[in-house]
């Protein structure tokens, strides 16, 4: 069975700290992985990884998949309290079929 | 651009009771699935499709029961509900692809069981 570990499962920090976010997987003829923002709604998109050692970056965030040790990382720089969400991982195996993580909780105080 | 269109947004049922959540999308999208998820649980998957007709349970397809009869609609149906079944549903769809393919997501049906 397809399975996904995130860490830490929440955290808090200040306004201007740096934070990462971790996701390890086991899966089925592994096609991608993705990372989600959610805040109270549906999921949205932030980044799909499907190449190691290739980071991709959006503004403060970016992010990095090991397909050899089975992890990725997020990571968000300079933290602004709009960052305050819950972080998911999802990663697509056989027939695309997608599993996530249970999430990170991320908290970011002024 | 409707992209994917869940209904509806918010329902409340009686233990017992049969509803039907209905999920369609316009992007021509082979894959779709529906998903709950919980307090600390995540999204966790009920049922998915890769293409009309065809049909695979996920994680947790007890009490759910899904139909693919064309590309673009996969209603979820509870048969009996039960308050464990009070959650949020999301349904979602992608592009089948062996590189991967981002997946778009409803906006959510929040389902009160009492």
């Amino acid at each position: 069975e397809d399975k996904v570990v995130q860490s830490p499962l929440s955290l808090v920090v200040h306004e201007g700290d740096t934070v990462t976010l971790n996701c390890s997987y086991e899966v089925t003829n592994f096609r991608s992985l993705l990372w989600y923002k959610q805040e109270k709604k549906a999921p949205t998109f932030l980044f799909m990884l499907t190449s190691s050692g290739i980071e991709k970056k959006s503004g403060r965030l970016s992010s990095i998949l090991d397909k050899k040790e089975l992890f990725s990382i997020l990571n968000i720089t300079a933290t602004q309290t709009g960052d305050s969400a819950v972080y998911l991982c999802a990663v697509a195996g056989a027939n695309s079929k997608l599993t996530f993580g249970k999430g990170i909780t991320l908290s970011v105080r002024p | 651009n409707a992209g994917v269109t869940q209904t509806p947004k918010f329902q409340v049922l009686k233990t017992g009771q049969s509803m039907t959540l209905q999920c369609a999308q316009d992007m021509n999208h082979e894959y779709m699935s529906w998903y709950r998820q919980d307090p600390g649980m995540g999204l966790r998957l009920i049922h998915y499709s890769v293409g009309a007709g065809i049909t695979d349970q996920g994680e947790v397809p007890n009490g759910y029961n899904v139909s693919r009869s064309t590309t673009e609609d996969f209603p979820l149906r509870l048969l009996s509900a039960a308050p464990s079944q009070t959650s949020v549903y999301f349904c979602a769809s992608s592009y089948l692809s062996t590189s991967g393919n981002t997946i778009y997501f409803g906006e959510g049906s929040w389902l009160t069981v009492v």
